[in-house]
């Protein structure tokens, strides 16, 4: 009863593919992110939905599109991958609002050759 | 963007001892904090949180102290052992949506 879950667990591709990351909840939570976490473990957020609308986007390159088609999923398109796109994606989901834990998935650890 | 840090990037201890971990953050206006935990290979994984109301809390084994004059959180892990090595991140929030990590601090749990 995994209540985030990530697929792939591992990805590994080259330069200028088109690739995409799946996230599920089971928790009933509102809201969904996406964070990058480079090589030195510094965790960014990229993005936040709730309710299947966007409410945070970061400054990040629109090669990245994340796409929910319900509040249980979040995914992650990611097109012409560079080799710095190369980290660790996790997906979280959250209640809305202050005091609202975040639940981390296993993380997806992306590899640009 | 905000700006969450850490004083030390690693920590070792010896088991048994109690493990203190800092964190400071920019955002006066941050109302929210969590202390996460992150074994390797996997996600951060929720230990503790603080509201800015508050200046100290205490979970099982572990306790969060915030000056919030300084900007300050710290991560108090008591009787350290094994199962405590791991990465622990804080982060800081002012609005409950976006959450702001640090840049971690490596436990080592030497037996």
């Amino acid at each position: 009863d995994t209540a985030v879950s990530q697929t792939p667990k591992y990805l590994v591709t080259q330069m200028g593919n088109d690739k995409s990351i799946k996230c599920e909840q089971n928790l009933g939570h509102d809201t969904m992110y996406w964070y990058k976490q480079d090589s030195k473990k510094f965790l960014k957020i990229m993005f936040s939905y709730n309710n299947k609308e966007l409410i945070i986007n970061e400054t990040v390159p629109n090669r990245f599109s994340p796409k929910s088609p319900d509040k249980a999923h979040l995914n992650l398109h990611i097109n012409s991958l560079e080799l710095g796109d190369s980290a660790v994606y996790f997906c979280a989901s959250s209640g809305f609002g202050i005091s609202s834990e975040q639940y981390f998935g296993p993380g997806t650890r992306l590899t640009v050759t | 963007g905000e700006s969450v840090g850490l004083h030390l990037p690693t920590l070792s201890v010896q088991e048994g001892d109690n493990s203190i971990i800092n964190c400071a953050y920019s955002n006066s206006a941050s109302d929210y904090f969590i202390w996460y935990k992150q074994e390797s290979g996997k996600g951060p994984q929720f230990i503790i949180d603080i509201r800015s109301n508050m200046d100290k809390r205490q979970g099982q084994r572990v306790t969060v102290l915030l000056n919030k004059t300084v900007k300050h959180l710290s991560l108090q892990i008591a009787a350290t052992q094994p199962g405590d090595s791991a990465v622990y991140f804080c982060a800081e929030t002012p609005t409950g949506n976006q959450f702001y990590f640090g840049t971690g601090t490596s436990l080592t749990v030497i037996p």
